[in-house]
């Protein structure tokens, strides 16, 4: 069984680019979530994704979005970065039956700075 | 406005004492709560959790209680070791979805 893997793990961007970041869930999960982690603070939800669906939100601008894959692998997408946007981004995947999840396991990260 | 706190950014505790890490949650519809242990360079790790229809769960050294009155919960962590050193979150939500975390604390056992 694989764990939740990330990439790349760091990245350096200057403000106004696009980014990619890549998740690919752990083996037997459904549900893939995003998370924004700044320095000193807790990690804040972006989105989830189940069966390739957006299955809620926290408060990021529509300039994050994602996309799920038939294989439950998982992009977060950023537009128009801003030097506010770098941080630690963690994926979590878990297993979801209906709308209840099991604990949510997370990857290792990807570093992001935007210069 | 931080729906989960921890008051206490950092702790330090000598090893083999006990270790309490505090957690206040203000979202009265949270009803499942964990935490998370998290090292530098890796992504958090998940120790324990507890539904709001107990208000304790025990696994090996980690303890968590939940005082629902008072929207408190607390991880003790007894014999503290070493290896125990790293940022905990408490997170929490509402029927198992979306997952507030705090912001974290620090602790640092000492040898």
């Amino acid at each position: 069984e694989t764990g939740v893997t990330q990439s790349p793990t760091h990245l350096i961007k200057t403000r106004g680019q696009q980014v990619t970041l890549r998740c690919s869930s752990q083996s037997g999960h459904n549900t893939v979530s995003w998370y924004q982690q700044a320095l000193g603070q807790g990690p804040q939800f972006i989105f989830q994704y189940y069966r390739e669906e957006e299955n809620g939100r926290g408060n990021f601008p529509p300039r994050f979005s994602g996309l799920q894959f038939p294989n439950y692998s998982s992009e977060l997408n950023v537009n128009a970065l801003e030097l506010d946007d770098s941080a630690l981004y963690l994926c979590a995947s878990s297993l979801a039956v209906g709308l209840t999840q099991v604990t949510q396991y997370f990857g290792p990260g990807t570093r992001l700075t935007v210069l | 406005d931080q729906q989960v706190k921890q008051n206490s950014p950092s702790l330090s505790v000598q090893e083999g004492r006990i270790s309490i890490l505090n957690c206040d949650y203000t979202n009265s519809m949270f009803d499942y709560f964990l935490w998370y242990k998290k090292y530098p360079a890796e992504g958090p790790t998940f120790l324990i959790s507890i539904s709001s229809i107990k208000d304790k769960n025990e696994d090996g050294r980690f303890t968590v209680f939940l005082n629902k009155s008072a929207k408190h919960l607390s991880l003790h962590i007894v014999p503290s070791q070493p290896g125990d050193s790293a940022v905990y979150f408490c997170a929490a939500s509402a029927l198992r979805q979306n997952f507030v975390f705090g912001p974290g604390t620090r602790l640092s056992v000492l040898p």
